[in-house]
């Protein structure tokens, strides 16, 4: 069965960091892409970053640019994401998705892990 | 960036009722659409991918069709644990980008 179990949210100031980790199970990790999506408080789904199974390339959204940075380590299954810079529009639950078919189409999902910023 | 919209954003049906809800995109993506469905609290899941192919596990009272700019997805049935929020996806370009969302309530 395939997991993705995301960790490190929590309550930071804005202009603080954090680290959320994504731990995967149950499928061959070096052979997919990966993602995180986030969803505000009531909100819909917006993407936030990919990487693919190489780490190169990585993309981005605008609205991180130059303060998040994706990463993955295919030994220890796991994707990261580094957020920093943060601010309360950052608030939001964060998700792992992998990526199939196109890459860019969420087939697995984790139950997110929830980033306040205040 | 392609913007993506449903419509309705909410709609209320009864159980058993057939259900149709759009989604457009700003320029033509192809296939390069899915739908995901999300209940409250839950991550979201996929049902289907390039417009119209099932994701294993999902019943065949959806369906999905369209190309290039409009698509559908349609419930032939609504079943209770069908109401939930569906999301339109575009895949064919970063950023990838969703829908607001359609809610689907009980009548």
């Amino acid at each position: 069965e395939v997991q993705l179990v995301e960790s490190g949210g929590g309550l930071v100031q804005p202009g603080g960091s954090l680290r959320l980790s994504c731990a995967a199970s149950g499928f061959d990790f070096t052979i997919y892409s990966l993602n995180w999506v986030r969803q505000a408080p009531g909100k819909g789904l917006e993407w936030v970053s990919y990487i693919s199974r190489g780490s190169s390339p990585i993309y981005y959204a605008d609205f991180v640019k130059g303060r998040f940075t994706i990463s993955r380590d295919n030994v220890k299954r796991s994707l990261y994401l580094q957020m920093n810079n943060l601010s309360d529009e950052d608030t939001a639950v964060y998700y792992c998705a992998r990526g199939d078919y196109d890459d860019l189409t969420f087939d697995n999902w984790g139950q997110g892990t929830l980033v306040t910023v205040s | 960036d392609i913007q993506m919209t449903q419509s309705p954003s909410s709609l209320s049906a009864s159980v058993g009722d057939r259900v149709t809800f759009t989604c457009r995109a700003s320029q033509n993506i192809k296939r390069y659409l899915n739908w995901y469905q999300q209940k409250p609290g839950q991550a979201p899941k996929l049902l289907i991918y390039a417009a119209s192919s099932f994701q294993s596990g999902v019943p065949s009272r959806f369906s999905g069709s369209g190309f290039g700019t409009d698509f559908t997805l349609t419930i032939s049935s609504l079943q209770p644990e069908d109401f939930a929020t569906y999301y339109c996806q575009q895949s064919y370009s970063t950023p990838c980008t969703f829908g607001q969302g359609t809610k689907v309530e009980i009548k």
